[in-house]
């Protein structure tokens, strides 16, 4: 597609549940990377992808929290027991390489979670 | 932790230019200097980055000191569609460490 999609736009779920947030990134980026953003306050990094292994993950909270990218394009970032502390805009971006070069990193919309 | 430092608000007239400024004061000689912006419910959007040259293109225009511990982001004309939060970032351009946000400057554009 002509730009990064993340699925669903918006999300509404129970504490304890389990979400799957989805990121179709550019079509032959290899780096993909899942930030978080809380209302007020810049994108906070959790992972980043080169291809289909995760290259950093220094950015993830906690062991509730996993991303996977099986076949280096669609991620998936997967949250276990929800807590009301997990409401944010999860963004996903993608660029052609890691290195950030002339047109930096393209950012999905996001999914907003709220967790009630 | 970010690296830079930014005004939390700026207010600009509607047609002027508008002038965001960053202090970097440790940036590292390898470091670039990269603007995002966010405009409401959207994710970032890359404005422009530069190393130690003064860079223009169809969206802004970045003005680098000469030590590299400053810069500033010009909009020459401001327009309502600008309001947004903009983001100084330092980084390495050829590292594979992330884009690391601090909390921006947020900008009105005032009619």
């Amino acid at each position: 597609g002509a730009g990064v999609s993340q699925t669903p736009s918006n999300k509404v779920t129970e504490k304890g549940k389990y979400v799957e947030l989805r990121c179709d990134p550019i079509s032959g980026h290899t780096a993909l990377y899942w930030y978080r953003q809380s209302l007020g306050q810049g994108p906070e990094f959790l992972i980043y992808f080169q291809g289909t292994g995760a290259a950093d993950d220094s950015g993830l909270p906690n062991d509730r929290f996993f991303a996977v990218r099986p076949e280096g394009s669609v991620s998936t970032l997967k949250i276990q027991r929800t807590e009301r502390g997990d409401s944010a805009v999860y963004l996903c971006a993608s660029s052609l390489t890691p290195r950030v070069g002339l047109s930096g990193y393209t950012f999905g919309s996001g999914t907003r979670l709220t967790v009630v | 932790d970010a690296k830079t430092t930014q005004p939390t608000s700026m207010d600009c007239a509607e047609g002027r230019a508008a002038n965001l400024p960053c202090n970097h004061s440790t940036i590292s000689g390898n470091e670039y200097v990269y603007w995002y912006r966010q405009i409401h419910s959207q994710g970032p959007q890359y404005i422009i980055h530069g190393l130690k040259n003064n860079e223009t293109n169809e969206m802004a225009s970045l003005i680098i000191t000469e030590d590299r511990k400053s810069s500033t982001l010009i909009l020459p004309h401001a327009t309502l569609r600008d309001t947004a939060v903009y983001y100084c970032i330092v980084r390495v351009s050829s590292g594979n460490t992330p884009l690391v946000f601090g909390k921006g400057t947020r900008l009105s554009v005032i009619a």
